[in-house]
């Protein structure tokens, strides 16, 4: 069993719906990292948190120590919200992945 | 951004042949990181150097060798290529303190054939 959990592995959405990405992990972190991968692109980080919700633009992302879960979601979706959305716990020095979920967004 | 360059961006080799892949950063970053990335899995530690001349190994680190001469370059070598290393190579930093996340490079696509 992976340490950081996705799901879904793919989502497809039509513009304009609210859209939830899952990330369980397993391991004690000191925080949890959302990153984004645009196709044939690099990687760019979104979020990072440790507790509670943070919000940026049309993103949010939350989550709850307890359970070992956050969430990612994008309100009003968009076609170029299309990327591979990847969660990661980090844990001292090093980023533990998940194996990120592909949404497409259709117009 | 933390200023990463990932050079060569593209790579066509033949097994047997070594190659390297350099990672270049601007912004002074303790830590610089290469992952590999392939379908299926998440991306996955190769090595990684917390400093000038210190570096560890990661969860797939069989293959390769890096080195970090100095704090803006750090090498990743492959001595002998195999098809298995056939990948997306990304490169990544980190201040080394605080809470604060990896900055990526744009990543460099190695085919071995």
């Amino acid at each position: 069993k992976n340490e950081v959990e996705q799901s879904p592995q793919n989502l497809t959405a039509q513009e304009g719906e609210f859209i939830t990405i899952n990330c369980s992990y397993s391991v004690g972190i000191s925080a949890l990292h959302w990153l984004q991968q645009h196709p044939g692109g690099g990687i760019v980080s979104l979020f990072m948190l440790s507790s509670g919700k943070k919000k940026h633009g049309r993103l949010i992302a939350t989550i709850n120590i307890q359970e070992k879960h956050s969430s990612l979601h994008i309100t009003a979706s968009h076609p170029r919200d299309s990327a591979v959305y990847i969660c990661a716990a980090s844990n001292t020095d090093k980023l533990i992945f998940g194996t990120g979920t592909r949404l497409q967004v259709f117009p | 951004d933390a200023g990463i360059t990932q050079s060569p961006r593209h790579k066509v080799t033949e097994t047997g042949t070594p190659v390297t892949l350099r990672c270049h950063q601007t912004e002074n970053h303790r830590y610089m990181y290469w992952y590999r990335q392939d379908p299926g899995h998440g991306l996955r530690l190769i090595h990684y150097s917390y400093g000038v001349k210190d570096t560890d190994k990661g969860e797939v680190s069989d293959g390769y060798s890096v080195s970090r001469s100095k704090t803006e370059d750090f090498l990743l070598t492959l001595e002998s290529a195999t098809s298995s290393q056939t990948s997306v190579y990304f490169c990544a930093t980190h201040r080394g303190y605080g809470n604060q996340p990896q900055h990526f490079g744009d990543g460099t696509r190695l085919s071995i054939l």
